[in-house]
């Protein structure tokens, strides 16, 4: 059974510092993996999707890389901002024909100015 | 830029009482998703609908029917609210079921 971990579930950092937040999966049998973002009261914004073929995608001060044999995840934020704080999430999509996606509790980002 | 639209926003019910959660997208997705969310359990698949015509049961499907309306609207009932449906419920869509899904902004539903 696939099971999705984030941790930490929660950080805080000053502003300035790049940072990495990790997820880890138990079945490297994935199709893909993507990364979202929650701001408080509000719905999940995709950040990347990263194919089980890749090993990175970036998508302007956000890395994420993705290694299945070790079954890690980790996005990489550049210079952080006190705009990025909020919730990431991490979900992982099986392989195989049920493509449905496997989610992380998510790690609780504040950045203070 | 509307993509994927939810109504209501906001939501009480009494214990019993039946409702309809509307979706729709604008960005012609084959697959569309009913999702909760609850506080320690993360998100968890509801219902989903593959392509239109065909819906299928996520984890957690009891106390709850949904109907693929049409390519672009997908509707969750709730026939007979219960305080343990209290939660938030969040729509998606995907080109397909194996590509980038993209969420709507949520509707917080209690039940009291």
């Amino acid at each position: 059974k696939q099971e999705v971990t984030q941790i930490p579930a929660a950080l805080s950092v000053p502003e300035g510092e790049n940072l990495v937040l990790n997820c880890s999966f138990t079945d490297s049998a994935i199709y893909n993996l993507q990364w979202f973002r929650q701001d408080p009261g509000k719905g999940l914004t995709s950040l990347l999707l990263i194919q089980s073929s890749q090993r990175e995608q970036t998508s302007g001060r956000l890395n994420a890389s993705l290694d299945k044999s070790s079954g890690r995840s980790t996005l990489y934020i550049a210079a952080s901002q006190p705009g990025d704080s909020a919730t990431y999430l991490c979900a992982v999509r099986r392989g195989g024909n049920n493509r449905k996606l496997i989610w992380g509790l998510g790690t609780s980002l504040a950045v203070n100015p | 830029n509307a993509g994927v639209t939810q109504t209501p926003k906001f939501q009480v019910l009494k214990t019993g009482q039946s409702m309809t959660l509307q979706c729709a997208q604008d960005m012609n997705h084959n697959s569309m998703y009913w999702y909760r969310q609850d506080p320690g359990m993360g998100l968890r698949l509801i219902y989903y609908s593959a392509s239109e015509g065909t819906t299928d049961k996520g984890e957690v499907p009891n106390g709850y029917n949904v109907s693929r309306l049409n390519k672009r609207e997908f509707s969750l009932r709730l026939e007979s609210a219960a305080p343990s449906q209290t939660s938030v419920y969040f729509c998606a869509s995907s080109e397909w079921t194996w590509t980038e899904a993209f969420f709507g902004q949520g509707t917080r539903l209690t039940v009291v």
